[in-house]
Order: structure tokens, then sequence, then C-alpha cells
């Protein structure tokens, strides 16, 4: 298994410009989740997925951010427009169910200047 | 809001030596996880403790969780600079699937 991909490693962009994250989990798991990782704050849960439907999104900062899961192996985290203060590494994670821990991916590296 | 409070924040140490990192909350939690996360990649779980006063060895890695489900200790024995990175507790709490993170304990071994 190649575990939960994420793609850009990383990513360079411009203040206002819109930045998509993407991410494939581990086969077989129904959950999938969204964090953010700061210095500051440490990990966030931003989104929370079961099925393909999002269950809870209160961790959403702002109306900037979206995400979708239009199938079970593929899900997407949208900034728009991106603004400075969401430089962070953006992890995605899957689970099988909650007593079996999380498989995370290696994380996007976003900066926004 | 269940809150998880790591300590200590960072320990640098020197290969052979031994220590203990805390995770500490006011909350009940029903099950507790740690995990270690290297640079550049995401958190890796390490072991999963769900009964008060359980105990779980991983080689050199002794993971207990408390009594009252409240904390949890990591006990490294002859670290290893293999044994670098960032230590993270986190909680979850029966049905709610949401696990609740600490700040996590960044550990460095000097060879």
């Amino acid at each position: 298994d190649a575990g939960v991909i994420q793609s850009p490693r990383h990513e360079v962009t411009e203040m206002g410009q819109e930045v998509t994250l993407r991410c494939k989990p581990i086969s077989g798991h129904n959950s999938l989740f969204w964090y953010r990782q700061t210095m500051m704050r440490g990990l966030e849960l931003l989104i929370y997925f079961n099925n393909n439907v999002p269950i809870d999104d209160s961790g959403m900062p702002e109306d900037r951010f979206s995400a979708k899961m239009p199938n079970a192996s593929f899900s997407t985290l949208k900034i728009q427009p991106s603004e400075p203060r969401d430089s962070a590494v953006y992890f995605c994670a899957s689970s099988p169910g909650l007593n079996y821990g999380y498989t995370f991916g290696s994380g996007t590296r976003l900066t926004v200047v | 809001t269940q809150l998880l409070e790591q300590s200590p924040q960072f320990l640098s140490i020197q290969e052979g030596e031994n220590l203990t990192v805390y995770c500490n909350s006011s909350s009940v939690f029903s099950s507790l996880q740690w995990y270690r996360q290297e640079p550049g990649e995401g958190p890796v779980l390490l072991v999963t403790v769900v009964t008060g006063g359980e105990v779980k060895k991983l080689k050199r890695l002794t993971f207990q969780f408390g009594d009252a489900r409240k904390d949890s200790s990591l006990h490294i024995t002859a670290a290893q600079p293999g044994d670098t990175g960032l230590y993270l507790c986190a909680g979850g709490g029966g049905s709610n699937y949401k696990l609740t993170f600490g700040k996590g304990t960044l550990l460095t071994v000097n060879p």
C-alpha cells in the first residue's frame, strides 16, 4: 500500500491566488481528515469526511476554505483567495476507525507571499 | 474543549540516556494514541492505549495510560539518534471521531 498520497509537496503562491491541495486516502479507509500544522497552534483539524460526506467542518477557518470528496479515493482542500496567514503544512489523514489511529500523508507545505 | 498538555516542550539528550515525556489533560479520554513525526513527514502512529493503567511496550519505548484515563507517559530507554523527532499524543472520546492532539515534545538525541 502506498499510504496516503498528497500533492503537491510544496506550494508557493502569491497572496490572492487560489490554491488547491489534493489527497488520495488509503483504499478501504472510510474516514478522511484535513489538518493544518503550525508551530504556534500545532495540529488543527479543519474538516472530517465519513464515507465521502463532510461531517464536521467547524475547524475550517473561514469561507475562503472549502473541501470536497467526490469519491472514496480523492479529496481536495481549496483556499481562495489565499493570504499570508494561511502559510502552514497541510496534512491529509485517513482511518478505518478511531481506535485504529490515523495514517497521515507527507503533507503540503504552503507558503503564501 | 478537551486539551492535551505535553511536557517538556523540548528535550535534548545524549545517546544512551533514558527519558520520559508526559501528556496530561483534565478530560477523560476513551483512548490515547502516540505518534512520532520526523522533519518533512506526517505523524506516524506508534501505539494506541484504551484501558486505564494499560502499559504497552514497543522495543525500547514504554507507553502508559493513567488509571483515570486523563494522562499518559512515554518512556524511552537507552535513546538513540534515530529516536529524534516530534512526539505527539492524541486523545479520542469514544464515539467522537475527533482526535485531540497535544502540541508535542521535540526530542533530539545527540550521538
